[in-house]
């Protein structure tokens, strides 16, 4: 199956810092990923969508300054969280489409990294 | 009123239960998603389905597109089977999420 990796896995930073997240396809190509933040006990939310090769569309609310994304390759999007404060502490998951179109149907799935942990001090 | 609402949101069950999680959605779609997340976070996918029923193990899932309805079956439910259990559907672009069923097992 399609496996997504996301790099680091946990990081502790200071205030004021920028942390950087990295999110790959590992056996596919992904045209558009997808990254998300995940609040304790609250369900998933999509911050913005990440198209290789040109900028990202980012949900109403998401300042694209503090949370800046590269999808540099069809293989690797970075969610950059800049000057980093307390309340960016969070659970940033990441996710990559896959969009197969066939004669008689076609599928629109999403696979997803295991996520990062980002706490802020 | 969510477009996409799961029942139940919590659910503790022994070991050995058969466990049912519902899904219910308002927004058009040709497929559902079921993901399980577990406490330390990392999503798993657990089916696609756009019609039918789909088996994996002791995991049953089943859809009615006319209903708008899915359902994520367990059979003989162990300890680590707990997990939340979230059901999503492709919209547009993007996927809209069911609020989640944090389901314990107790051995």
């Amino acid at each position: 199956g399609a496996v997504v990796s996301q790099h680091p896995s946990r990081v502790i930073c200071k205030s004021g810092t920028s942390v950087k997240i990295e999110c790959r396809s590992l056996d596919f190509q992904a045209t558009t990923m997808f990254w998300y933040r995940q609040f304790p006990k609250q369900s998933l939310m999509l911050m913005a969508t990440s198209n290789e090769g040109s900028k990202a569309t980012y949900e109403q609310g998401v300042e694209k300054d503090k949370f800046l994304i590269n999808h540099a390759s069809l293989t690797l999007s970075t969610l950059t969280v800049t000057s980093a404060h307390p309340e960016d502490s969070s659970f940033y998951i990441c996710s990559a489409r896959v969009l197969r179109t066939g004669v008689f149907s076609s599928t629109d799935t999403q696979y997803f990294g295991p996520g990062t942990r980002l706490t802020v001090l | 009123k969510n477009e996409v609402e799961q029942s139940p949101q919590n659910l503790t069950a022994q070991e050995g239960e058969f466990i049912t999680i519902n899904c219910s959605y308002s927004v058009g779609i040709s497929a559902l998603h079921w993901l399980q997340q577990h406490p330390g976070g990392g999503i798993v996918s657990l089916f696609m389905l756009s019609s039918g029923k789909k088996k994996h193990g002791r995991l049953i899932a089943t859809i009615n597109i006319q209903e708008k309805h899915s359902s994520l079956h367990i059979t003989a439910s162990h300890p680590r089977d707990s997990a939340v259990y979230i059901c999503a559907v492709p919209f547009t672009y993007k996927y809209i999420f069911g609020t989640g069923t944090r389901l314990k097992v107790l051995a």
